[in-house]
């Protein structure tokens, strides 16, 4: 089973800020969390990880609580391109297992 | 990046028949790869692990004499769906693990096959 919650759905405008939130409360110490997204009909793509700092790269931005038990994906400058279903997944190995993840709509 | 190609995209065929779906990673080599299937809206379910020269490691509740995994190469994964039958029609994905990062893995397209 996954080990997260997220919000079924949020809606967000162009050019805004997306921040998708995640629950993890039951993470152990040396599980990644892993964030990929899938646009319709078509494969994940994967987005960002981290483990306890925050993380930043060309796609988003992930924050990490101190405790590790929850974490927010932020798309800084979101487009109608995001348009998809983020999924946040906690690992510590290759063996993803998907929950029911965010879908995200992005409007103009 | 790292590119991994499914073929056929899409599928039709009647029932009782074996569709093959391949999956290649075209610009790595992969000792493991991943099958999910994922009906519509719903999200994807692993179906089985496959690893390059070994017998595939099912998820529970998945038929492996219905679902055949072969991993024959580093690059090259198939699942068969043998006798397919209507309720078989899904998405199919793949995912390979190029060895780097746990958990980063990259996808292939999908195939989306029906059965009727």
């Amino acid at each position: 089973d996954a080990k997260t919650t997220q919000p079924p759905s949020m809606d967000c405008a162009e050019g805004r800020a997306a921040n998708l939130p995640c629950n993890h409360s039951t993470i152990s110490g040396n599980e990644y969390v892993y964030w990929y997204r899938q646009i319709h009909s078509q494969g994940p793509q994967y987005i960002i990880h981290g483990l306890k700092n925050n993380e930043t790269n060309e796609m988003a931005s992930l924050i990490i609580t101190e405790d590790r038990k929850s974490s927010t994906l932020i798309l800084p400058h979101a487009t109608l391109r995001d348009t998809a279903v983020y999924y946040c997944i906690v690992i510590n190995t290759d063996k993803l297992i998907f929950g029911t993840g965010t879908r995200l709509q992005v409007f103009p | 990046g790292a590119v991994v190609s499914q073929h056929p995209s899409r599928v039709i065929c009647k029932s009782g028949t074996s569709v093959k779906i391949e999956c290649r990673s075209l610009d790595f080599q992969a000792t493991t790869m991943f099958w999910y299937r994922q009906f519509p809206k719903k999200s994807l379910m692993l179906m089985a692990t496959s690893n390059e020269g070994s017998k595939a490691t099912y998820e529970q509740g998945v038929e492996k004499d219905k679902f055949l995994i072969n991993h024959a190469s580093l690059t090259l994964s198939t699942l068969t769906v043998t006798s397919a039958h209507p309720e078989d029609s899904s998405f199919y994905i793949c995912s390979a693990s190029r060895g780097g990062r746990t958990g980063e893995l990259f996808f292939g397209e999908g195939s989306r096959l029906t059965v009727l």
